[in-house]
C-alpha cells in the first residue's frame, strides 16, 4: 500500500537546537517526495522537493531509498520555523499525491 | 495575483444534500487538484484535473465528482452528504501536471460542515 508516515505529531525544540522531522514512505515505484509547510494563518505551501536537492530556509531533506525515508533537517532552529510540516509522496504510476498526517514543530525561545 | 481562490469559505449543509465547491487557479496554471482535510489529518487527495480531463483520482466514493472548465477553474461536487464529509476542502493549482518540478499552490480552502 502507498503510505506516508510521520511518526511525531508534535516536536518541540529550543531555539538554536538541531531539528529533524521524520518521514517514511511506502511505495514500490520511483518516489517523488516533497515537504510542505503551513505557518500560522497562512496557506499550505511547498517547502522543498527531493528532485531539486535544494536548501530552503536552512532546511534540507535527503531521499534514502534503502530506508524509504525523507527526513527534514535543519542544524539550528529558529522561532519562525514553528509551523505544521507535511511530508508528501507523488506516485507517478497512478498520479496520486499522498500526504502524511503532519508534524507540528514548536521552537521555544 | 491573488493566488488560488476558493468559494465559499464556509458552508453548512445537512445530511443527504448536495454541495458544489469552486476553485480558480493561479493565472496560467492548467492543473487543479482537490483535497479533503479532516481535523488532525493531512490532506487526502481526491482528484487532479489537467486540460479539462481527470488525470488522477484518490480513494473516494462516486458521490464525489469534479470538472474543469475551459478557463481552468474547477468545481467539486459532493452528493448525498454524510456527517463524515465534514472537512476542509483544499484546492491546489500547478502549471502542468504529474511532474515533480511542478509545485502545487494551495488555496485557503472551503470549510464544509454537515449537520
Amino acid at each position: 500500500a502507498q503510505r506516508v508516515t510521520q511518526p511525531e505529531k508534535l516536536l518541540s525544540v529550543f531555539k538554536g537546537a538541531p531539528v529533524e522531522l521524520k518521514c517514511n514512505y511506502s511505495y514500490s515505484g520511483s518516489p517523488e517526495l516533497f515537504w510542505y509547510v503551513q505557518y500560522s494563518r497562512q496557506r499550505l505551501q511547498l517547502l522543498l522537493r527531493h528532485i531539486s536537492r535544494e536548501s530552503i530556509k536552512g532546511f534540507t531533506a535527503d531521499l534514502n531509498k534503502g530506508e524509504t525515508s525523507f527526513h527534514l533537517k535543519k542544524p539550528f532552529a529558529q522561532e519562525e520555523d514553528s509551523a505544521m510540516y507535511y511530508c508528501a509522496l507523488f506516485t507517478s504510476g497512478t498520479y496520486k499525491y499522498i500526504f502524511g498526517t503532519g508534524t507540528r514543530l514548536k521552537v521555544l525561545a | 495575483d491573488a493566488g488560488v481562490t476558493q468559494s465559499p469559505t464556509h458552508l453548512i449543509k445537512t445530511r443527504g444534500q448536495q454541495v458544489t465547491l469552486r476553485c480558480s487557479p493561479i493565472s496560467g496554471h492548467k492543473s487543479v487538484s482537490w483535497y479533503q482535510q479532516v481535523l488532525g489529518q493531512g490532506p487526502q487527495f481526491i482528484f487532479q484535473y489537467y486540460e479539462k480531463e481527470e488525470r488522477g483520482r484518490g480513494n473516494f466514493p462516486d458521490r464525489f465528482s469534479a470538472r474543469q472548465f475551459p478557463n481552468y477553474s474547477s468545481e467539486l461536487n459532493v452528493n448525498a452528504l454524510l456527517l463524515g464529509d465534514s472537512a476542509l476542502y483544499l484546492c491546489a493549482s500547478s502549471e502542468q501536471w504529474a511532474a515533480s518540478n511542478q509545485p502545487q499552490h494551495f488555496g485557503d480552502g472551503t470549510r464544509l460542515s454537515i449537520l
